[in-house]
């Protein structure tokens, strides 16, 4: 399976900053279609996890643009700028390129 | 609207079974494989398992560590999918999310606790 590795695991941030967060895998996440399969989610206490970005930089509906996803072959980041109080709580990236499935094992973005 | 809808959830003794329950709308459910993710209390997401559609033959697939253990099953006339779970243990003890193949619409989830 493809192991995600994602750092840091929390990241302590002050409202109106910057936080990036990194997710590596164990290979590459190109398909054969020449897409790459890896998505960014948040997900909020006591809620499900909710799709920022798929397929590496494009943003899911209803997704601010202060949420940026960049990367390549097996090193991904997200960015998100000018944080804002509802933009806390645990990020995971997940690849779906290969089977199965796999998740990162999570960011904690909390308040500095 | 997509709409996702875990039910079934509970508490179980340990050995015990459950069945779960996703109902959808809001997408063509035919043309989408379905996937059951979990979360143990305060830890990270898993992919449990996942059928596929019709076109792949309804095939199934699970984590190893549930195999065995576990049926995923759908009904596509009513857009729903399942998941059976037998001999469950403690460390079942999770949030059971149903997730569409493109995993960007995601239920609400159902708790499930595994405790004698």
């Amino acid at each position: 399976d493809v192991v995600m590795t994602q750092t840091p695991v929390s990241l302590p941030v002050s409202l109106g900053g910057q936080a990036s967060i990194s997710c590596r895998s164990s290979q590459s996440l190109v398909h054969s279609n020449r897409n790459t399969y890896l998505h960014w989610y948040l997900q909020k206490p006591g809620q499900s996890p909710q799709l920022l970005i798929y397929r590496v930089s494009n943003r899911f509906s209803g997704v601010p643009d202060r949420f940026s996803g960049s990367g390549s072959g097996t090193d991904f980041t997200l960015k998100i700028s000018r944080v804002e109080p509802e933009d806390l709580g645990d990020y995971y990236c997940l690849q779906s390129t290969h089977f199965p499935p796999t998740f990162g094992g999570g960011t904690k973005l909390e308040l500095k | 609207e997509v709409q996702i809808l875990e039910t079934g959830g509970g508490l179980v003794k340990p050995g015990g079974s459950l069945r779960l329950s996703c109902a959808t709308s809001g997408f063509n459910f035919n043309d989408y494989f379905m996937n059951w993710v979990r979360q143990a209390p305060g830890k990270g997401l898993e992919w449990i398992a996942q059928i596929r559609n019709k076109n792949s033959n309804y095939a199934t697939y699970s984590v190893e560590s549930l195999e065995g253990r576990v049926t995923i099953s759908r009904d596509d006339s009513k857009s729903s999918v399942y998941l059976q779970v037998n001999s469950l243990r403690p460390e079942d003890t999770a949030i059971y999310y149903c997730t569409r193949s493109s995993f960007d619409y995601w239920g609400q989830g159902v708790m499930v606790t595994v405790s004698s």
